[in-house]
């Protein structure tokens, strides 16, 4: 069974900075492209960021471009989102999500079940 | 960039048929697959359809996705409506530089 379980999510003040980790079991890690998608309370879905499965391509939304960088640790089955200059409409729970093989195929399968992260002064 | 438009939201009675709609704005819908989730209250979304019309395992086959190139739409219809489809629905497609998802629909089974 795939089990995708986040963390790190945390309250913080604008400008500030965090990171996010997923640690992923049941299914072989290396071989598939990750990616992290985020939903504002009460509002839809917004892909953030992807990485494929050798890091050698990561893809970020124009929203948080320049902010935030994913990474990943395939001996240590664990996806990571690290965010800097952290804004309000930052405010959402953040997915883990498990994508496929080819990283060009950009959909998912599995998700995990979101940690909170709130920026507010 | 494109935009990918789903109804609001759709309604239906136990035992009908219902039909989400999702239309992009710019480049063919056939050009890159079309995904749905379903997402219930207070959990994670599930994958129902894939690659356009692909169900994963473990869907109801009473789930069936589709595209129309002439209106440039993609089409998630559920069958014999069940009051546990009661959720949020998203349509999902991509580009070379993107992943786009719909706004979401919420279906309420009357």
């Amino acid at each position: 069974e795939v089990q995708l379980v986040e963390s790190g999510g945390d309250s913080v003040q604008p400008g500030r900075s965090l990171r996010l980790s997923c640690t992923a079991s049941g299914f072989i890690f290396h071989d598939y492209a990750m990616h992290w998608v985020r939903q504002a309370p009460g509002k839809g879905l917004e892909w953030v960021a992807g990485v494929s499965w050798a890091s050698s391509t990561m893809m970020y939304a124009d929203s948080v471009k320049g902010r935030f960088a994913v990474s990943r640790d395939n001996d240590k089955n664990s996806l990571y989102l690290h965010m800097e200059s952290l804004r309000p409409d930052d405010t959402a729970f953040y997915y883990c999500v498990k994508g496929q093989h080819d990283f060009g195929d950009l959909y998912f399968g599995d998700w995990g079940q979101g940690t909170l992260v709130t920026v507010s002064s | 960039n494109f935009v990918l438009t789903q109804p609001r939201s759709v309604s239906g009675s136990p035992g009908k048929t219902v039909t989400i709609s999702c239309t992009r704005s710019r480049g063919s819908i056939a050009s890159n697959s079309v995904q749905w989730y379903q997402q219930r209250p207070g959990s994670a979304p599930i994958s129902v359809i894939y690659d356009d019309d692909r169900r994963p395992s473990g869907v109801p086959d009473r789930f069936s996705g589709s595209i129309d190139t002439s209106s440039n739409s993609a089409s998630l219809t559920i069958s014999g409506l069940r009051t546990e489809d009661e959720a949020d629905f998203y349509c999902q497609s991509f580009d070379a530089t993107e992943v786009v998802f719909g706004g979401g629909t919420k279906l309420t089974v009357l």
